[in-house]
């Protein structure tokens, strides 16, 4: 099993409808937990961390935490054309000092 | 203020050769990382430095990488005898403290031929 899963898409959807992607993960000591996105050929960009259960929200953004089943999720309202791209989740656990443990990413296809 | 910045973007190796990849962090920030991410892969960890001290080197791939951040603010990773396996985008990030967001550099893409 790997520590952090995804599915690897793609996922498509029409512009303007909400895009959901999840990711599980198995440590269950884990604390901090974040979304990067990721353009083709380009580095991985911070758009969200969370660190408490619940739901936080930036923008179109809304990330969500249920630490009891362990899954993590980002949900992208309006979805646009510009969205595409990778969506990479990583996770941080304090016994594993300071470094990020990340997905295998989900490739989001937005569609004019 | 300036982003982590990463050179070279791209190095082109014959098999066999040394190569050295710097990475010079967000100004101020404490924590430095080195990934690698494989196509279609998320980024695997390599090792980390708080300040200049190597705290978790246990994702170099073999004795072969060997990374240092003499002053505790520029790093280098190094790849000595590079192999075809090698080739791979090697990522630097940084954190103003350890367990903070980490803002990731573009990248050097390795090709070894």
């Amino acid at each position: 099993q790997k520590e952090v899963e995804q599915n690897s898409g793609p996922l498509s959807v029409p512009e303007g409808a909400i895009a959901s992607l999840n990711c599980t993960y198995s440590d269950r000591g884990s604390q901090s937990f974040f979304w990067y996105r990721q353009y083709s050929g380009k580095s991985p960009e911070l758009i969200m961390f969370i660190y408490s259960n619940g739901d936080k929200e930036d923008g179109r953004f809304t990330a969500q935490l249920n630490k009891a089943s362990q899954y993590v999720s980002l949900l992208i309202r309006d979805s646009q054309p510009s969205d595409s791209a990778t969506y990479l989740c990583a996770v941080m656990s304090p016994n594993q000092g300071g470094k990020l443990i990340f997905g295998q990413g989900t490739e989001l296809s937005v569609k004019p | 203020g300036a982003g982590v910045s990463q050179s070279p973007r791209y190095k082109v190796a014959k098999r066999g050769q040394d190569v050295a990849l710097r990475c010079d962090p967000i100004s101020g920030h404490v924590s430095l990382f080195w990934y690698q991410q494989a196509l279609g892969q998320g980024p695997e960890f390599l090792t980390y430095f708080q300040n200049e001290a190597q705290l978790d080197k246990s994702g170099l791939p073999s004795d072969r990488f060997f990374a240092e951040r003499p002053e505790g603010s520029v790093s280098t990773l190094k790849i000595q005898r590079t192999q075809q396996e090698d080739s791979a985008v090697y990522l630097c990030a940084s954190s103003l403290e350890l367990g903070d967001e980490q803002y990731f550099g573009p990248g050097t893409r390795l090709t070894v031929t």
